[in-house]
């Protein structure tokens, strides 16, 4: 089974900043990535998908880049209403399985 | 609009079975896989498998497999979880989410989620 491995596990950042998370596959999965963010209380929902592909509705501000085994988010201008809990996905077959989450929390 | 909406919170005892429910509405059912996703509290999302709605055939992870069930009524558009001799550790949000897939594949609508609470 593949494992996602996200880093780092929180951070807190100021309004205005770039902000990266990066997660790392245990194996190969081309681009078959995806990204979610989930509020509190709240169901995940979706940012990205296919490593870079911006969903519609979703913020400019939000990139996602990689191939391969290694992957990063960017915000590139930290906004208040960003604050949740991000998780990285593999749908490189089944199982699918997430990252552990990057708590992101605002100065 | 798309939406799935899951059924209400549960509390259980121990030994007892549940019964989630995940009703869609404003896509057509058969187009696009139901998938089930485990968040424990405090914790992170958790993909516990995915049943087919065209063939009705289930696949579970492997910490999902035994007491709990994936099951469809396409009749009225409806996935369901039933899970069996439930324990404190079962205690969790269960999220449904539809997957598209047509080269690629992600969860583009979420139900709302159905707490249980395991607990005597």
């Amino acid at each position: 089974d593949i494992q996602m491995t996200q880093s780092p596990s929180s951070l807190s950042a100021s309004i205005g900043d770039r902000v990266t998370i990066t997660c790392r596959s245990s194996q190969t999965i081309s681009n078959y990535l995806n990204w979610y963010q989930q509020k509190p209380g709240k169901a995940p929902n979706l940012l990205i998908s296919a490593a870079s592909g911006l969903q519609t509705g979703v913020p400019s501000r939000f990139t996602g880049s990689g191939f391969g085994t290694h992957f990063t988010l960017t915000i590139t201008s930290l906004q208040r209403e960003d604050l949740g809990v991000y998780y990285c996905q593999h749908t490189y077959g089944i199982p699918y399985s997430f990252g552990q989450g990057t708590k992101l929390e605002i100065k | 609009q798309v939406q799935l909406v899951q059924s209400g919170s549960e509390l259980k005892n121990p030994g007892a079975s549940v019964k989630i429910s995940c009703k869609a509405s404003g896509y057509r059912f058969g187009n696009y896989g139901m998938h089930w996703v485990r968040q424990a509290p405090g914790q992170g999302l958790e993909w516990m498998g995915w049943i087919s709605t065209i063939s009705g055939n289930p696949t579970s992870a492997q910490g999902f497999k035994g007491r709990f069930v994936l099951s469809l009524d396409k009749s009225v558009d409806t996935a369901y979880l039933d899970i069996h001799s439930l324990r404190p550790d079962d205690t969790a949000v269960y999220y449904c989410a539809r997957e598209y897939g047509s080269g690629t594949y992600y969860f583009d609508y979420w139900g709302q989620g159905t707490a249980v609470t395991v607990s005597s």
